[in-house]
């Protein structure tokens, strides 16, 4: 069973820096055959795509947050960690991990998602 | 980056009503869109990639066209399990993007 989960915090303050972690299970980031992205929603808004990473550690980031994002994973751990620095209220939103199929034969489209986890940014 | 643009941003429909949502690029994406549906506080769920492929254990009445820049999102007789809103995406280019979403709303 295929499973993502997101955790960090509910509650952070400007310019601090925001860490996600991503946990999934019923598969491995290993697998060549599929990456994890991170997605966000703020409040009522639209999805909006953030960054992704491959299992041979190839890293893809949003243009408009680039230099404030990082992403990483942790295949022992089964673990991928989105961390954003100088956060801003504009920050506010759900954060959401999924799984992205299709990678060898690059008709990419995202089958699993985690809950997804608010966060808030407020001093 | 490509653009997404769906229509119409909402719609309102009844029980067994045929529904059809249009996204289109701006520029040719081939076949590579994908279409999901979000009903309130939940994640995202895949119906549709590769433009028409379904994804296992969605209902039929569900259906995809479309390659290049014009796609559609097809119910073909909407259900009350239906009213929620759909967003469509491209990820084979970089960067990704979603679509603005079409929230689908009783009558």
């Amino acid at each position: 069973q295929v499973t993502l989960k997101e955790s960090g915090p509910v509650l952070v303050k400007p310019t601090e820096t925001l860490t996600l972690t991503c946990t999934v299970s019923g598969f491995s980031l290993s697998n060549a055959k599929m990456a994890v992205t991170w997605i966000r929603q703020p409040p009522g808004k639209a999805l909006e795509w953030l960054a992704q990473i491959f299992s041979n550690d190839e890293r893809w980031y949003t243009p408009s947050l680039k230099d404030r994002l990082t992403i990483s994973r942790d295949a022992a751990k089964s673990q991928v960690v989105l961390t954003m620095t100088n956060v801003d209220p504009a920050d506010t939103a759900t954060y959401f991990c999924a799984r992205i199929r299709g990678v060898e034969e690059w008709e990419l489209y995202l089958d699993y998602w985690g809950q997804g986890t608010l966060v808030t940014v407020s001093s | 980056d490509i653009q997404l643009t769906q229509s119409p941003s909402f719609l309102s429909a009844s029980v067994g009503d045929r529904v059809t949502i249009t996204c289109r690029a701006s520029q040719g994406i081939s076949r590579y869109l994908v279409w999901y549906q979000q009903k309130p506080g939940k994640a995202p769920k895949l119906l549709i990639y590769t433009a028409s492929t379904l994804q296992s254990g969605v209902p039929s009445r569900f259906s995809g066209s479309g390659s290049g820049t014009e796609f559609t999102l097809t119910i073909s007789s909407l259900q009350p399990e239906d009213f929620a809103t759909y967003y469509c995406q491209q990820l084979n280019n970089y960067p990704a993007t979603f679509g603005q979403g079409t929230k689908v709303d009783i009558k």
